[in-house]
């Protein structure tokens, strides 16, 4: 079976440019997140689709970052215009359903360094 | 709200020592435990999880046991090996559906 898959794997951009990173979740699962993971510390959820619809967007830096989830399958995070502490890793994970009980499958993530 | 408190690392061990690292939470209800790992210049994989107390996660030689009394999910693994030098992150998956993640503990095992 096929896992998370996420590109680009590294991406360095200036600050004020933009971004767009992809992932293509496991076929079938019907949840996808987007986490930021600070150097450092833990993954922090930033967006949570079940199908293409948005569950749980609250840690989502609103003004700067968007996500779809078009036909319910691949995503797409972008940040407009991007600043110095967006620096991070970018990961993208899929699970084949809400629910306390479901595991998260993670992608290898996109190393973001914005300069 | 819920969240995770991870013992800080890091951890360095000898070959075929002991290792505890240690794991609380607080949530609401009744949530799911993880851990997961990541070894280096790698996404996170899931290494265990325990869904209801008293469970007990295990999986290559690596054990935690949801321990609802002491709101405790600590990780052992009774003899480390070089290739268990990794990061590994404990994480709680509550009522709201989100997956809350402690900082990271990075063990070092050294032949």
């Amino acid at each position: 079976e096929a896992g998370v898959a996420q590109s680009p794997r590294y991406k360095i951009i200036e600050k004020r440019q933009s971004v767009a990173f992809w992932c293509n979740p496991i076929s079938g699962h019907a949840t996808l997140y987007w986490y930021q993971q600070i150097l450092g510390q833990g993954p922090k959820l930033l967006i949570q689709f079940q199908n293409n619809g948005v569950v749980d967007d609250s840690q989502l830096p609103k003004d700067r970052f968007s996500a779809e989830r078009l036909k319910g399958v691949d995503s797409t995070l972008k940040i407009q215009p991007a600043k110095l502490e967006d620096s991070a890793v970018y990961l993208c994970a899929s699970s084949q359903a809400r629910g306390a009980q479901e595991t998260q499958y993670f992608g290898p993530g996109t190393r973001l360094l914005v300069l | 709200g819920d969240s995770v408190t991870q013992m800080e690392g890091p951890v360095t061990l000898s070959e075929e020592a002991f290792l505890t690292i240690n794991c609380t939470y607080t949530a609401t209800g009744y949530p799911s435990l993880f851990w997961y790992v990541q070894y280096p210049g790698e996404g996170l994989q899931l290494l265990l999880k325990a869904t209801k107390a008293d469970d007990k996660g295990s999986n290559k030689g690596f054990e935690a046991t949801y321990r609802k009394e002491t709101t405790s999910f600590h990780l052992e693994k009774g003899s480390v090996q070089v290739s268990d030098s990794a990061v590994y992150f404990c994480a709680l998956s509550g009522s709201g559906n989100q997956f809350y993640f402690g900082t990271g503990t990075s063990l070092t095992v050294i032949p």
